[in-house]
């Protein structure tokens, strides 16, 4: 069935270090890939997202690109801030079923530390 | 700005009681989803529904769970009787359709004595 696979946590780093969170899926289909993030006590919500293969996702910094020939959907960032702490959770969906389901990966915990 | 609401925020019950979860979804957005998240299990698609319709609900234990939509403004999701292994957070997104992205709740942590 389709899954979504992350990296475990938790992930600490130091302020400006770099930020590499591996996602992996497997999809019957022709997914959109997302990244949400979690602070804690709230909900999730959408980081970034890409809708079909080499599509690079962007935001707040954070970069994501859909590998259809890795299956992967790798998070990034250049230089990670003590606010960038929280729990991130890849996802697809099949949108082109028209089903919006999404299928979550278990979440990565990031801790950043001054 | 526009956010789904849902409440209680926090609710502390007894085993066998009957909980119900309520959700404001955001104006405009069609497509209403049920989610929970516990340590163990992470986060779990419990029901949706489409234009107030219910579309999957192979998520959610059917002898004690139950998700409506009374109305356009109003999801809900009972538990009739609750049990200690219900204890979680339960979200509430909601989307617009085909607009490929959903948006949470806050969320009601439900912890079952």
């Amino acid at each position: 069935g389709d899954s979504v696979t992350q990296m475990e946590g938790p992930v600490t780093l130091s302020e400006e270090a770099f930020l590499t969170i591996n996602c992996t899926y497997t999809a019957t289909g022709y997914p959109s890939l997302f990244w949400y993030v979690q602070y804690p006590g709230e909900g999730l919500q959408l980081l970034l997202k890409a809708t079909k293969a080499d599509d690079k996702g962007s935001n707040k910094g954070f970069e994501a690109t859909y590998r259809k020939e890795t299956t992967s959907f790798h998070l990034e960032k250049g230089s990670v801030q003590v606010s960038d702490s929280a729990v991130y959770f890849c996802a697809l969906s099949l949108y082109a079923s028209n089903t919006g389901k999404l299928i979550f990966g278990q979440g990565t915990t990031l801790q950043v530390k001054p | 700005d526009a956010r789904v609401t849902q409440t209680p925020r926090h609710k502390v019950t007894e085993m066998g009681q009957e909980v119900t979860m309520r959700c404001q979804p955001i104006l405009g957005h069609n497509t209403v989803f049920w989610y929970r998240q516990t340590m163990m299990q992470g986060l779990e698609l419990l029901a949706y529904f489409r234009n107030r319709a219910p579309l999957d609900d192979s998520g959610m234990p059917k002898d004690r769970f139950s998700a409506e939509m009374p109305d356009a403004t109003l999801a809900t999701l009972k538990i009739q009787p609750s049990e200690p292994r219900d204890s979680a957070v339960y979200f509430c997104a909601s989307e617009r359709d085909n607009y490929n992205e959903q948006f949470f709740g806050p969320g009601t942590r439900l912890t079952v004595l």
